[in-house]
């Protein structure tokens, strides 16, 4: 069982560039989200999806874009990377909207912006 | 809006002695779940216990309990006879319970002394 699969594991880019971070999950799950982790703030919701098709802003959406064409995968883009956007990624998924509905998550992503 | 405070950044506690991570919560919904995850220093995020807003027992999972009062929005964690791998950051984190979106705290780094 792979899980959830983050892609790339590290990155770093230069103020203005585009990337985008691949999401994937085996899991068939309905729901995946994005996080992101800053020392001394906990993980803050970036953006979410209950389905193909179908996504929504979390608490810090500014500055990405996410699709969800497929079940599978939940790539989440950043257009014009900011030093504000250095940070580590993570992704997560579950398929229970109910009870303890606990998260997948993915191994991280840690982005330096320049 | 859910909002969750850990006050306590980063404890020490002796091998075999029990620690205990405080986290508070403020929500609007009615029924919620609390969660704990752990995140050692290899960077995953590791589920380590679940609480529901109607259980009507603290939950428990070998060595981790939850202390649960409703009245008091406290959700603490309890570790008993701590080991050195539990040495890692604790974050609590909850969601309405027909939400899937998890709302985080800050985190608690624990450190575990020989």
């Amino acid at each position: 069982n792979a899980g959830v699969t983050q892609t790339p594991k590290f990155q770093v880019l230069k103020t203005g560039q585009s990337m985008t971070l691949q999401c994937a999950q085996d899991m068939n799950h309905e729901y995946m989200s994005w996080y992101r982790q800053d020392p001394g703030m906990g993980l803050r919701l970036i953006h979410y999806s209950v389905g193909a098709g179908i996504t929504d802003q979390g608490e810090v959406p500014n500055g990405y874009n996410v699709s969800r064409s497929t079940t599978e995968d939940f790539p989440l883009r950043l257009l014009s990377a900011a030093p504000s956007q250095t940070s580590v990624y993570f992704c997560a998924s579950t398929n229970e909207r109910f009870g303890a509905n606990v998260l997948t998550f993915g191994a991280g992503s840690r982005l330096t912006v320049l | 809006a859910q909002k969750i405070t850990q006050t306590q950044p980063g404890m020490f506690v002796q091998e075999k002695e029990a620690v205990t991570l405080d986290c508070t919560y403020d929500t609007s919904d009615p029924s919620y779940g609390l969660f704990w995850y752990k995140q050692p220093s290899s960077g995953e995020m590791i589920f380590l216990i679940y609480q529901g807003s109607y259980d009507q027992q603290n939950a428990t999972e070998g060595r981790y309990s939850l202390n649960f009062q409703k009245a008091r929005k406290s959700a603490n964690l309890v570790i008993s006879a701590s080991q050195l791998g539990d040495s890692a950051m604790y974050f609590c984190a909850m969601r309405g319970l027909n939400d899937y979106k998890l709302s985080f705290g800050a985190g608690t780094t624990v450190t575990v002394r020989a």
